[in-house]
């Protein structure tokens, strides 16, 4: 199994303004992804981050928008930029594991104003 | 493309009564089949998986699920039902170990004492 520290829990943030969060994983795993969900509703795929390799965004999401840094095997961060209300949302840090087990963060929930 | 669907946003079930949660998916090739569960406030837990080998799949917290691959369904179970158990449930599919997990939409389960 994996545990995973994901950094801030919540924050509240104007419009216009950048936050980036943090995940950090208490062993060494290849695959990292970050994911988008709006309470109580299904998980949307921002991006797989694989170490050494530059992050692979799904359709209608971008790097400028969603930069996301990969330094090393327990290590990830995602940086969502010039916020908008829109981008409220809860954001999840996951790993996956060789037993096609993924494993997740608590989330961060972002509330932009 | 692949794809699942679970058909009830929610389930209602009294305490100690037997409680189902569907799931249907749509795989071109074999799946490999998931259920995590998300209580509040918390990032998603993995409770059982099905790749190969027996319809039947035995998972944390008692629950089970049952791989019926005629009606391409993925039904999960347990015999009775705790209040501890109400949370959200999400069924997951993909087609390969190497493809990205996709995730139904999630079915709230409330257990009724």
């Amino acid at each position: 199994s994996a545990v995973i520290s994901q950094k801030p829990s919540r924050d509240i943030c104007q419009r216009g303004t950048s936050l980036t969060i943090q995940c950090q994983v208490d062993s060494q795993v290849t695959m990292m992804f970050w994911y988008r969900q709006q309470p109580g509703q299904s998980l949307t795929l921002i991006a797989t981050a694989n170490q050494g390799s530059e992050a692979t965004y799904e359709s209608g999401f971008v790097i400028d928008k969603f930069p996301i840094s990969r330094p090393n095997l327990t290590f990830s961060t995602l940086t969502v930029s010039n916020m908008s209300p829109e981008d409220s949302s809860i954001y999840l840090c996951s790993v996956g594991t060789g037993q096609n087990i993924q494993y997740f963060g608590a989330g961060t929930r972002l509330s932009v104003l | 493309a692949q794809s699942v669907a679970q058909p009830e946003d929610q389930v209602n079930v009294a305490e100690g009564n037997p409680l189902t949660v569907k799931c249907t998916y749509s795989v071109s090739g074999n799946p490999y089949l998931f259920w995590y569960v998300q209580y509040p406030n918390r990032g998603l837990q993995f409770l059982l998986k099905y790749i190969t080998g027996d319809n039947l799949v035995k998972g944390s917290y008692g629950f089970e699920a049952e791989f019926n691959k005629s009606q391409t369904s993925f039904h999960l179970k347990k015999p009775s039902a705790l209040v501890s158990d109400s949370a959200l449930y999400f069924c997951a599919v993909k087609e390969t170990s190497y493809d990205k997990v996709i995730f139904g939409p999630g079915t709230s389960l409330s257990v009724i004492p």
